[in-house]
């Protein structure tokens, strides 16, 4: 089974501090995603990265940044945390591009709360 | 730019009865067309994917969807309906591009 796992389940933060929201796979996908769920707004894009050291921008990318140094991690960096980023972020990878044929596999969640 | 809608935001049916949860997508070329359930407190989990051939998939717990090429739709469907089926269901597509779209999803209640 596809596993991937996210640092961790609930996290508070200040406003203006910097955050790392760790995520790791352990299928060997080259695909790795960040989304950020809220309430009637469905799943957004912040970033994706195809391959190690890529990374491409999503729908909301602004206020964010991404690390990809290994094929298995892929960390989503908010450089000084506002109140407005306080959501649930989601962590998803997939099998190689292949044009979108194949089903994303999601971690369980963070639910970051910005004070 | 394509998209997906989900026009219900919930969706309430009785224990034993037939379920629906519409979706509609807008793309350029041919689509590939996804569902996903996110149970309480959990992540998201595939349900099933329509990527070419016959319209009608089937994929997990039962659940099946059909593609309506002239409609543009993808509705989630399931003939008898359990309790443990409440939950928030995704619709998402992609293309040749690769990249995905979620809808905004439908809240699934059913009840005893």
């Amino acid at each position: 089974d596809v596993k991937v796992t996210q640092s961790s389940r609930y996290l508070v933060k200040r406003t203006g501090e910097k955050v790392f929201l760790e995520c790791v796979q352990d299928m060997d996908h080259e695909n790795m995603f960040w989304y950020r769920q809220d309430p009637g707004l469905g799943l957004r894009l912040i970033y994706f990265s195809y391959d190690v050291k890529m990374k491409e921008k999503g729908d909301i990318p602004e206020g964010y940044s991404v690390s990809r140094e290994k094929k298995e991690r892929f960390s989503l960096i908010l450089e000084s945390a506002s109140t407005n980023q306080t959501s649930m972020y989601l962590c998803a990878s997939s099998p190689n591009l292949a044009g979108g044929l194949y089903e994303q596999y999601f971690g369980p969640g963070t639910r970051l709360t910005v004070t | 730019a394509q998209s997906v809608a989900q026009p219900e935001d919930q969706v309430n049916v009785a224990e034993g009865n037939p379920l629906t949860v519409k979706c509609t997508y807008s793309v350029s070329g041919n689509p590939y067309l996804f569902w996903y359930v996110q149970y309480p407190n959990r992540g998201l989990q595939f349900l099933l994917k329509y990527i070419t051939g016959d319209n009608l998939v089937k994929g997990s717990y039962g659940f099946e969807a059909e593609f309506n090429k002239s409609q543009t739709s993808f509705h989630l469907k399931k003939p008898s309906a359990l309790v443990s089926d409440s939950a928030l269901y995704f619709c998402a597509v992609s293309t040749n591009a690769g990249k995905s779209t979620f809808g905004d999803g439908t809240t699934l209640t059913v009840k005893p």
